[in-house]
């Protein structure tokens, strides 16, 4: 399937147990962040968001951090499920005009039953 | 569905034939975007329509020819394609006025070429 080729890092967690997926991004001008999940032969799926005027955001079982200093963007997954096994991508975007969102390379999660 | 459908889903062809790749959001989002996933690259942007209008082509070759019709279409044709150009295709839709870009992508066409 996609980014089967690319040496994605990988995380692998029990299930039940929580997990943390780490982002580092690129342009310190970026003011909006994303995370998405793609699950296999599917397209990304929006997950959560964050703005740069917030530091965490909550969602359902799942939070973002963001550490604007050191350009780190994290997705906690609590209690993790096997369903939450995918390859999980942060997005940034510059409020600078134009379109580009730039994507990681993603991290595949694993959940072990 | 999500909410942005794409056809086919699979798409085998040769070379030399011509094709094309449709996508149709029923969000009445503003800005429509094809993205290249492939297995030895991640998400790859290729082009931008925002009002129907081409804002970004990211130097793709002139093999793939986008046509946005109107907001809610997104079309991408192929022709001469090489087997390199096998990779799955992503079409996403965002409302560009909300001061967020959050995507909703489809669930893509895997496209080989042989």
């Amino acid at each position: 399937g996609e980014n089967v080729g690319l040496h994605l890092p990988t995380l692998s967690v029990q299930e039940g147990d929580n997990s943390i997926i780490n982002c580092a991004y690129s342009n310190s001008a970026s003011d909006y962040f994303i995370w998405y999940k793609q699950e296999s032969g599917k397209g990304p799926q929006f997950i959560i968001d964050i703005r740069s005027n917030m530091d965490k955001r909550q969602g359902q079982r799942v939070t973002v951090l963001l550490n604007k200093t050191v350009k780190h963007l994290s997705l906690q997954i609590a209690a993790t499920q096997p369903g939450d096994s995918a390859v999980y991508f942060c997005a940034e975007n510059a409020h600078t005009g134009g379109f580009k969102t730039i994507f990681g390379a993603g991290t595949r999660l694993f959940v072990k039953a | 569905e999500t909410g942005v459908t794409q056809t086919p889903r699979h798409l085998v062809m040769g070379m030399t034939n011509k094709k094309s790749l449709k996508c149709e959001q029923h969000l009445g989002h503003n800005a429509m975007y094809w993205y290249k996933q492939s297995a030895k690259k991640p998400l790859e942007l290729m082009f931008v329509y925002s009002l129907e209008e081409r804002v970004e082509n990211n130097s793709v070759p002139s093999r793939f020819s986008p046509e946005c019709p109107n907001s809610s279409h997104l079309f991408l044709h192929l022709h001469t394609l090489q087997p390199e150009d096998s990779a799955l295709y992503l079409c996403a839709s965002s409302q560009e006025d909300t001061g967020g870009y959050g995507y909703t992508f489809g669930s893509g066409t895997r496209l080989t070429v042989v």
